[in-house]
């Protein structure tokens, strides 16, 4: 498996434009983890799913911010419109189920770095 | 809220030296993990240690865990340049949790 797909890796967007961040998960994973990093504040977790349903989305923070997860195999996050606070670095995760359910680990893409001019 | 919180915020040894991180967390965990983040790049997972865990060896590394302290450290031995990085503690509560991630560490290892 290649891993954690994220796409793209860079993104420079105008305030107020719509950005699209896209995620392919390890297949067979379970769940979907969308993370912010930023000095300021370190690694957020904005929302995840379980088998495609989003679970805890309590780290969205404005109605600005949207994910889906349409498939097993495919995640976007979307900020609508986009302003130059929104600038980070976005991460995708995924995780699934090993021989013990208890012991699992995040597996993270490259990331994508977002900024907002 | 952050569970996690690691401590120092940044550390910087010598080639061969010892590194030590420690991180603390606040409520009850099924499992604490350590991960590594590159420059630019996305975290990479290093190792995990369950709560009725006390001490977990994976090469060079070392993890102990104190769940009445809610602590955690991380040593790394004989520190290689290629060592520095960010490190972070995550914890899960229980299974169908999120990762919970500290604030990390930087490490710099001098040659």
């Amino acid at each position: 498996d290649a891993g954690v797909i994220q796409s793209p890796r860079h993104e420079v967007t105008e305030m107020g434009q719509e950005v699209t961040l896209r995620c392919k998960p390890i297949s067979g994973h379970d769940y979907l983890f969308w993370y912010r990093q930023t000095m300021m504040r370190g690694l957020e977790l904005l929302i995840y799913f379980n088998n495609n349903v989003p679970i805890d989305d309590s780290g969205m923070p404005e109605d600005r911010f949207s994910a889906k997860m349409p498939n097993a195999s495919f995640s976007t996050l979307k900020i609508q419109p986009s302003e130059p606070r929104d600038s980070a670095v976005y991460f995708c995760a995924s995780s699934g189920q090993e021989e013990s359910v208890t012991d699992t680990e995040a597996f993270f893409g490259q990331g994508t770095r977002l900024t907002v001019v | 809220s952050q569970q996690g919180e690691e401590d120092p915020q940044a550390l910087s040894i010598q080639e061969g030296e010892n590194a030590t991180m420690n991180c603390s967390y606040k409520t009850s965990i099924n499992n604490l993990q350590w991960y590594r983040q590159n420059s630019g790049r996305g975290l990479v997972h290093l190792i995990l240690i369950r709560s009725n865990e006390r001490e977990k060896h994976s090469g060079r590394l070392r993890v102990t865990l104190d769940t009445s302290k809610k602590s955690s450290s991380l040593l790394i031995t004989a520190s290689r340049a290629a060592d520095t990085a960010s490190y972070f503690c995550a914890t899960v509560r229980s299974y169908g949790q999120n990762f919970v991630f500290g604030p990390g560490t930087r490490l710099s290892v001098l040659p």
